[in-house]
């Protein structure tokens, strides 16, 4: 069975400091990868998604994730984190086509003045 | 509409009565997704609409959930009977034809409390 683990809770970051989010999956076979985010009181937006070529992907707002067969991963990262960055970010992994995503639990980041 | 609807925003209840929970998905999605966000759990799914395929309703975690679809577009999940542990917010998507890619487009949720 499918499942992605995010092992960090909560993240605290400073403001202009770098953030990288945690993310490990299982999966049988080529999986589709994606980052979402949620604001408070908001539904979930999609930051990128992987699902063949270049493993280092771009995304919305700055972020970028690299995606390691070998590790199982595909971490978030951004250079330099803002106070809007502050949210809770969801890992998620599925097939292609239609179906449905398997979550992990999320990662709450706080971000320091 | 742009995006992905839900109502309520909110719903408060007491313990055994019925709740009916409404999603408009993107015009032209063809597929519609239900999941669950319970503090601290992430999301777990509960059903999945894909035209006029039958459902996948491998997520209900009781037959008191139950949902519907009419005519390939407006969703609506009613909770029986609902317990204490039903509160959650409760999450809808929408994806597209066409996509080699699952990308699943969110409503803000309809967060349910249950006294």
């Amino acid at each position: 069975a499918q499942s992605v683990t995010q092992p960090d809770i909560h993240i605290t970051v400073s403001e202009g400091a770098s953030l990288e989010l945690r993310c490990n999956y299982s999966y049988g076979a080529t999986p589709y990868l994606f980052w979402y985010v949620q604001s408070p009181g908001q539904g979930l937006q999609l930051l990128l998604k992987y699902f063949s070529g270049d493993t280092l992907v771009q995304g919305i707002k700055g972020f970028e994730a690299e995606f390691k067969r070998s590790q199982s991963s595909f971490n978030l990262r951004k250079p330099s984190v803002h106070w809007s960055d502050a949210a809770e970010y969801f890992c998620a992994v599925g097939p292609s086509g239609y179906s449905t995503l398997t979550f992990g639990k999320g990662t709450m980041l706080l971000v320091s003045p | 509409g742009a995006g992905v609807s839900q109502s309520p925003s909110n719903k408060v209840t007491e313990k055994g009565k019925d709740v009916e929970l409404r999603c408009d998905p993107i015009s032209g999605h063809t597929a519609l997704y239900w999941y669950r966000q319970s503090l601290g759990q992430g999301l777990e799914f509960l059903i999945y609409f894909q035209g006029n395929s039958a459902p996948d309703k491998s997520g209900l975690p009781s037959d008191r959930f139950s949902a519907e679809r009419t005519g390939g577009s407006v969703s609506t999940l009613t909770i029986q009977r609902t317990q204490q542990e039903d509160s959650a917010v409760y999450l809808c998507a929408s994806s597209s034809p066409g996509q080699i890619y699952n990308e699943q487009f969110f409503g803000p949720g309809t967060r349910l409390t249950v006294l």
